[in-house]
């Protein structure tokens, strides 16, 4: 089956970083165009990062440029997204979601991170 | 960052038929097209349609997406009850090197 499983809810202060992570199972982690997205409060959903097989290259939306950082570990079959200089802004349920022929068809349970001082 | 255009929300009485547009660039939908998420809060979104608006398995012919030029659009026939979520277009931006999302479209099925 195919699945990606997240890593728990996180509360932050402001200033501070995030590291999530997101386990696949049942297809290879590196055959495919791996995402992060996120909502928050009341907002739409708000594409962050792509890492690309094979040579795991990375696209970043503008916003994030410079704070944000997404990785893989292929040994654990785990993707990561960490994101830096957090602020209440940052509060939103974060998603990995996978890109297959087009289309983000399979997705995490979400991760919730609030940033509160 | 420059996003794609969708209406707020659409309200439509059960049974009738919803069309919903998402707008943008020939360097996004006009490029390569868009996919379409239904979202029901509390869950993740659900892919509807892959950016050659092909659907996915298991998801109900009810469903069915289109292009013209720069504009996506998703049809949905005899609405439901259960079709009442949020409803999101993204693509990639060549000119951003980036997808951007629209900013999502709320159904209401009367």
């Amino acid at each position: 089956q195919v699945k990606l499983v997240q890593s728990g809810t996180e509360v932050k202060k402001p200033g501070a970083l995030v590291k999530i992570s997101c386990t696949a199972s049942g297809f290879l982690l590196t055959s495919n165009h791996m995402h992060w997205v996120r909502q928050a409060p009341g907002q739409g959903l708000e594409w962050m990062a792509v890492i690309t097989p094979p040579g795991d290259a990375t696209f970043y939306a503008q916003d994030f440029q410079g704070r944000l950082t997404v990785t893989r570990d292929t040994s654990t079959a785990t993707l990561f997204m960490e994101l830096s200089s957090l602020t209440a802004e940052d509060t939103a349920i974060y998603y990995c979601t996978r890109e297959a022929t087009g289309g983000f068809d399979v997705w995490g349970q979400g991760t919730v991170v609030t940033v509160s001082s | 960052q420059a996003g794609l255009t969708q209406p707020p929300s659409v309200s439509m009485d059960l049974r009738q038929t919803a069309t919903l547009t998402c707008i943008g660039t020939s360097n996004n939908v006009g490029y390569e097209g868009a996919l379409w998420l239904q979202h029901h809060q509390g869950h993740p979104p659900k892919l509807l349609s892959h950016r050659n608006d092909h659907r996915p398995s298991g998801i109900s012919e009810r469903f069915s997406a289109s292009r013209s030029q720069n504009t996506a659009s998703l049809t949905i026939t005899g609405l439901q009850p259960e079709d009442e979520a949020d409803y999101y277009c993204s693509a990639w931006d060549r000119s951003l090197s980036a997808w951007v999302f629209g900013g999502g479209t709320k159904l209401t099925v009367l």
